[in-house]
């Protein structure tokens, strides 16, 4: 039968407002954070990350903000444009001991609309 | 600098076969993470291959498997393929010296099992 896909979570936004995307994470002991964004038939490209000694963290056109006491992680987009529209991940690793295992997000599809 | 390649791209083939797919980091970048994409899983790590030895691993069965070779190159295989291994196939290089190394990703393996 027909596989059942993840419900990506989608948010339209007017070119020139900004967005905000959020993340949820479940293990109060990952040490780091990251933002990929994945457009169409393409890899996820790296935005933004941040370590847990951090609340905050930008980049051009992006915020990064991490609360571990609710652990919350959001994305802030400026002025959002057309090239933004994308599925946007946060990704955390666990792995305070080294190496690369990056646990991803369901994702969230981000619209702009002209 | 060039980015991470994968090759082949598209690859069809039929239940019980095997594949062999291949990844290419960026120059200097000693790891190399492969992971699974699906519209009902979404993101998932499947290994971590570091100065050609495995670093980390994920939840996928033994059919799975994965070497690295002398220049960082690597490879992924999966014996008896069953239809639901039929997935986006992601490779992403990193430094490899710190978790929070930035992990980029190649344009992925989109494999089609029928």
């Amino acid at each position: 039968g027909e596989s059942v896909g993840l419900h990506l979570p989608t948010l339209s936004v007017q070119e020139g407002d900004n967005s905000i995307i959020n993340c949820a994470y479940s293990n109060s002991a990952s040490d780091y954070f990251i933002w990929y964004k994945q457009e169409s038939g393409k890899g996820p490209q790296f935005i933004i990350d941040i370590r847990s000694n951090m609340d905050k963290r930008q980049g051009q056109r992006v915020t990064v903000l991490l609360n571990k006491t609710v652990k919350h992680l959001s994305l802030q987009i400026a002025a959002t444009q057309p090239g933004d529209s994308a599925v946007y991940f946060c990704a955390e690793n666990r792995l305070p001991g080294g190496g690369n295992k990056l646990t991803f997000g369901t994702g969230t599809q981000l619209k702009v609309e002209l | 600098k060039a980015g991470v390649t994968q090759t082949p791209r598209y690859l069809i083939k039929t239940r019980g076969q095997q594949v062999t797919l291949s990844c290419s980091p960026i120059s200097g970048h000693r790891s190399v993470s492969w992971y699974q994409q699906t519209p009902g899983q979404g993101l998932q790590f499947l290994f971590e291959y570091f100065s050609e030895t495995q670093r980390n691993k994920g939840n996928f069965p033994g059919r799975f498997s994965g070497r690295q070779f002398s220049n960082s190159r690597s490879e992924m295989n999966v014996s008896t393929l069953e239809l639901g291994d039929s997935a986006l196939y992601l490779c992403a290089s990193s430094l490899g010296g710190s978790m929070t190394d930035t992990q980029y990703f190649g344009p992925g393996t989109r494999l089609t099992v029928l």
